[in-house]
């Protein structure tokens, strides 16, 4: 089955609305990332956090190891926010990412 | 100065054909890898790369073959190309020091369209 579960598929959202984007994963993870995929394809790693909770900007990620899971808030959206979030947990030295979070942030 | 470099960006590719995909990293990491990500399915693992040895290959088809010429180096070469090779194969390094489990770092990525 999938390993990497996110949640919700799409969103849309009016800026300056937060977004709260979920992942679930099915085995305790070496290492927790969120990336940003812009429309144009390339990846942008967020944050790294494998518990616990980190801030960057506007961006906080909560990782609650036990319960696999983890959440990545987005405060105060802006247009430029548009496009795919992605999880992916280590295991064996290889990531497995989740599907994925479509955003788009509307004026 | 990108750290990581995939080339060519774009890639048009006739089915049964050969083709190298070439990626080079900057960043002094010990640890590369292959991932592919096709229209259907979320990015996926294909290879590992350690110190220019095969640590994990999780690619069913031996049409795939990485190939390490030096430490920064990890090309991907694919045979007998088949339509639904098309998708965006990205490159990815790491420290990887004492068998730790570091962050990997992403290149752009090369899509390949195989008609």
């Amino acid at each position: 089955g999938q390993q990497v579960q996110q949640s919700p598929a799409s969103l849309v959202l009016q800026e300056g609305e937060n977004a709260e984007l979920q992942c679930n994963f099915s085995s305790t993870a070496t290492q927790l990332q969120w990336f940003y995929q812009s429309p144009g394809g390339s990846l942008v790693s967020l944050l790294s956090n494998p518990s616990g909770t980190k801030h960057t900007g506007r961006l906080t990620s909560t990782t609650v190891t036990k319960e696999r899971r983890s959440s990545l808030h987005i405060s105060s959206s802006q247009t430029t926010d548009s496009g795919t979030y992605l999880c992916a947990r280590t295991g064996n030295y290889k990531y497995v990412f989740g599907a994925g979070t479509r955003l788009k942030v509307i004026a | 100065d990108p750290k990581i470099i995939q080339k060519p960006k774009y890639l048009v590719a006739v089915t049964g054909s050969e083709k190298i995909l070439i990626c080079e990293q900057y960043l002094g990491h010990n640890a590369m890898y292959w991932y592919r990500q096709s229209a259907k399915k979320p990015l996926e693992f294909m290879f590992s790369y350690s110190y220019q040895k095969l640590m994990d290959n999780q690619t069913a088809s031996s049409r795939f073959q990485p190939q390490s010429s030096k430490k920064n180096h990890l090309d991907l070469q694919i045979t007998a190309l088949k339509p639904d090779d098309s998708a965006t194969y990205f490159c990815a390094s790491s420290q990887e020091e004492g068998g730790r489990e570091d962050t990997q770092y992403f290149g752009p990525g090369t899509r390949l369209l195989v008609l």
